[in-house]
C-alpha cells in the first residue's frame, strides 16, 4: 500500500509569483484536502476535493486553487503569492463519507514547506 | 475563532509515568474527534479517534477521554515513552466530513 506522497518538499518564491504543489493519494482514497500549517500553529483546511469537484472550503481567498484528477491526485495553485502564505502545505487523502465511509479519517503527507521571500 | 484549542503548548514527563493532553472545543456540531502525532519533517500520523457517541476509547498504551458536556477531551499515554516525544494534535470533524479542525497542538518531552 502506497502511502500519500507529496512534491516538491522544499519551495522558495517570491511575492507575487505563482506556485503549484502536487499529491499523490493513498491507494484506494477517492478524496484529497489541503492544509496548510503555519509555524507554531495547527494546520487550517483550505479545501477538499471528491470526485474532481471541490467539496467543502475553508477560509482561504480564491487566489487559492485547486484540481484533482481522475486517478484521485491533486494540484494546489497559489497566485499572487503573499509573504503570508509562508507556510508547510499538508496533503490528506481519505476515503468520503459520500462512498460510504463512516468518518473522514484523514492520512496525511509529509508536506511541502513554502517560503516566500 | 479557535473552535478547537490546546491551552498548553508544551508537557515534559517522565518515562515510565502517564502523559495527559488536553483539549477543549467550542463548537457543538462537532460529533468525532481524532489525535494525531507529528514528528519533525513528517506529516501528522492518526493515533486514535473517538465518536461523541462514547466517553472513552483505549488502544493499547494511548486512551481518549471525551466529556461532552464540557466540551473536554484528553489523551492519555501510559506509561509514556521516549519515543512519544513530538507534537499532539486534537483535531474534531462534524458529520459533513469535509474538514478537520486542528487545535493548536501541544509539543511532548518524555525524559529518560
Amino acid at each position: 500500500e502506497t502511502g500519500v506522497t507529496q512534491s516538491p518538499t522544499h519551495l522558495i518564491k517570491t511575492r507575487g509569483q505563482q506556485v503549484t504543489l502536487r499529491c499523490s493519494s493513498q491507494s484506494g482514497h477517492n478524496t484529497v484536502s489541503w492544509y496548510q500549517q503555519a509555524l507554531g500553529q495547527g494546520p487550517q483546511f483550505i479545501f477538499q476535493y471528491y470526485r474532481e469537484e471541490e467539496n467543502g472550503r475553508g477560509n482561504f481567498p480564491p487566489r487559492f486553487s485547486g484540481l484533482q484528477f481522475p486517478n484521485y491526485s491533486s494540484e494546489l495553485n497559489v497566485n499572487a503569492l503573499e509573504l503570508d502564505d509562508s507556510a508547510l502545505y499538508l496533503c490528506a487523502s481519505s476515503l468520503s463519507p459520500l462512498a460510504g465511509a463512516s468518518y473522514n479519517e484523514q492520512f496525511f503527507g509529509p508536506g511541502t514547506r513554502l517560503t516566500v521571500l | 475563532d479557535q473552535q478547537v484549542k490546546q491551552n498548553s503548548p508544551s508537557l515534559s514527563v517522565q518515562e515510565g509515568r502517564i502523559s495527559i493532553l488536553n483539549c477543549d472545543y467550542t463548537n457543538s456540531m462537532f460529533d468525532y474527534f481524532l489525535w494525531y502525532k507529528k514528528y519533525p519533517a513528517e506529516g501528522p500520523t492518526f493515533l486514535i479517534s473517538i465518536s461523541s457517541i462514547k466517553d472513552k476509547n483505549e488502544d493499547g498504551r494511548f486512551t481518549v477521554f471525551l466529556n461532552k458536556s464540557a466540551k473536554h477531551l484528553s489523551l492519555h499515554i501510559v506509561p509514556s515513552q521516549p519515543g512519544d516525544s513530538a507534537v499532539y494534535f486534537c483535531a474534531a470533524e462534524n458529520n459533513a466530513g469535509n474538514m478537520l479542525t486542528f487545535g493548536g497542538g501541544t509539543r511532548l518531552m518524555v525524559k529518560p
